[in-house]
């Protein structure tokens, strides 16, 4: 069966440090993964988006990896805030169906 | 721009009554979507529609219904509130999604709903 899994448990770590979240998935074919967060009571806002064909996308803070033969996704906040604490979700696209798959998230806590 | 708009943003109901969940967008946007949101279960997809006229269901169809009849709107209808349909629900919007461009979803604030 198709799945998606990310950490349920939730990523503590410090102020200043780098934060690397997982996303793997097994059976699927994704066109491509994307990235969001997701704050208390709110809606999930996108971060990033990377296609089969790419290794690596960063945006500020960010950096995404995609490796196809692992199925898996990591990503990374470096230099994490306090501000940075959200539940991040990977969402896979899989190229028919017009549909877009969601893992459980992870949710990040950044400590002073 | 508003965004996606969902009202209403909590609501109570008794098992068997039905309600319907209002959801619009402003951006002209061709893909709708609806999803639920329970714990330990992430995001599942109900139904969604890529245009006016057009709806398809999702992974948990059963106990709801939508309908397309303008680009801006995509309600969702509950026909008779069960519990198991407790929930928070979140409209979604994007451009078509295709497969190599990829698309943002842009996502509504949520309903909260408690079927008692």
């Amino acid at each position: 069966s198709q799945k998606i899994e990310q950490n349920s448990e939730a990523l503590n770590i410090q102020e200043g440090k780098t934060a690397t979240l997982t996303c793997n998935y097994t059976n699927y074919s994704p066109a491509y993964l994307q990235w969001y967060r997701q704050d208390p009571g709110r809606g999930p806002v996108f971060l990033l988006l990377i296609r089969e064909n790419e290794k690596e996308k960063r945006k500020e803070r960010l950096k995404v990896t995609f490796d196809t033969t692992l199925k898996q996704s990591l990503f990374h906040i470096t230099a994490s805030q306090p501000a940075d604490s959200a539940t991040y979700l990977c969402a896979l696209f899989t190229g028919g169906g017009n549909k877009l798959t969601f893992g459980t998230g992870t949710q990040l806590k950044v400590e002073l | 721009n508003a965004g996606v708009t969902q009202t209403p943003k909590f609501q109570v109901l008794k098992t068997g009554q039905s309600m319907t969940l209002q959801c619009a967008q402003d951006m002209n946007h061709e893909y709708m979507s609806w999803y639920r949101q329970d714990p330990g279960m992430g995001l599942r997809l109900i139904h969604y529609s890529v245009g006016a006229g057009i709806t398809d269901q999702g992974e948990v169809p059963n106990g709801y219904n939508v309908s397309r009849s303008t680009t801006e709107d995509f309600p969702l209808r509950l026909l008779s509130a069960a519990p198991s349909q407790t929930s928070v629900y979140f409209c979604a919007s994007s451009p078509i999604l295709g497969s190599t461009s990829g698309n943002t979803i842009y996502f509504g604030e949520g309903s909260w709903l408690t079927v008692v």
